[in-house]
């Protein structure tokens, strides 16, 4: 089956620092890439889609300054955290999809800032 | 807009015991599709179940069963013959068209618990 990865599952930063989170699907060609957050308790909430060499899309409400992301190839997005402050620790999610078929999740990151 | 709703926050039951987890959901596209996941303590989303909006029949997997009821938008999953590993979060999304980019848009998701 597909299998998408992720990189570092855990996190730990300073505030005020950048941290970076890497998405890859290991085994297929994913057309689309995407980024979710999920805090404690709550449900995952769609932060920004990327599609491979074009600039993200970003939902309402998520800065695009603070949540960098690059799609440069068809297996690998980041997402950069810069400037990470307490409040932008979480459980970061993406998924990759393939034309026509569901999207495929990876294991998460969970980022604390202190 | 898009919306789905999960009305069971908790849900406990015996092991062995069939369980109905409730969706719900609001769209005025015809064309959707909607999933079931799995969130264990881990954190992966485990995909469970799909049903697309124009399938005739209710989508099964194993003891997974999606109880698709579309004029009433609901979405419901079965799960039977529980078993202790089922104990963990379920989410319900729905799949959708916007601007050309097909987005996934979740419930609150519901923790089930399986006791012995």
């Amino acid at each position: 089956g597909a299998v998408v990865s992720q990189h570092p599952s855990w996190v730990i930063c300073k505030s005020g620092t950048s941290v970076k989170i890497e998405c890859r699907s290991l085994d297929f060609q994913a057309t689309t890439m995407f980024w979710y957050r999920q805090f404690p308790k709550q449900s995952l909430m769609l932060m920004a889609t990327s599609n491979e060499g074009s600039k993200a899309t970003y939902e309402q409400g998520v800065e695009k300054d603070k949540f960098l992301i690059n799609h440069a190839s068809l297996t690998l997005s980041t997402l950069t955290v810069t400037s990470a402050h307490p409040e932008d620790s979480s459980f970061y999610i993406c998924s990759a999809r393939i034309v026509g078929e569901t999207q495929y999740f990876g294991p998460g990151t969970r980022l604390l800032v202190l | 807009a898009q919306k789905i709703t999960q009305t069971q926050p908790g849900m406990f039951v015996q092991e062995k015991e069939a369980v109905t987890l409730d969706c719900t959901y609001d769209t005025s596209d015809p064309s959707y599709g909607l999933f079931w996941y799995k969130q264990p303590s881990s954190g992966e989303m485990i995909f469970l179940i799909y049903q697309g909006s124009y399938d005739q029949q209710n989508a099964t997997e194993g003891r997974y069963s999606l109880n698709f009821q579309k004029a009433r938008k609901s979405a419901n999953l079965v799960i039977s013959a529980s078993q202790l590993g089922d104990s963990a979060m379920y989410f319900c999304a729905m799949s959708f068209l916007i601007q050309g980019a097909q987005k996934l848009v979740f419930g609150q998701g519901t923790r089930l618990t399986i006791n012995p």
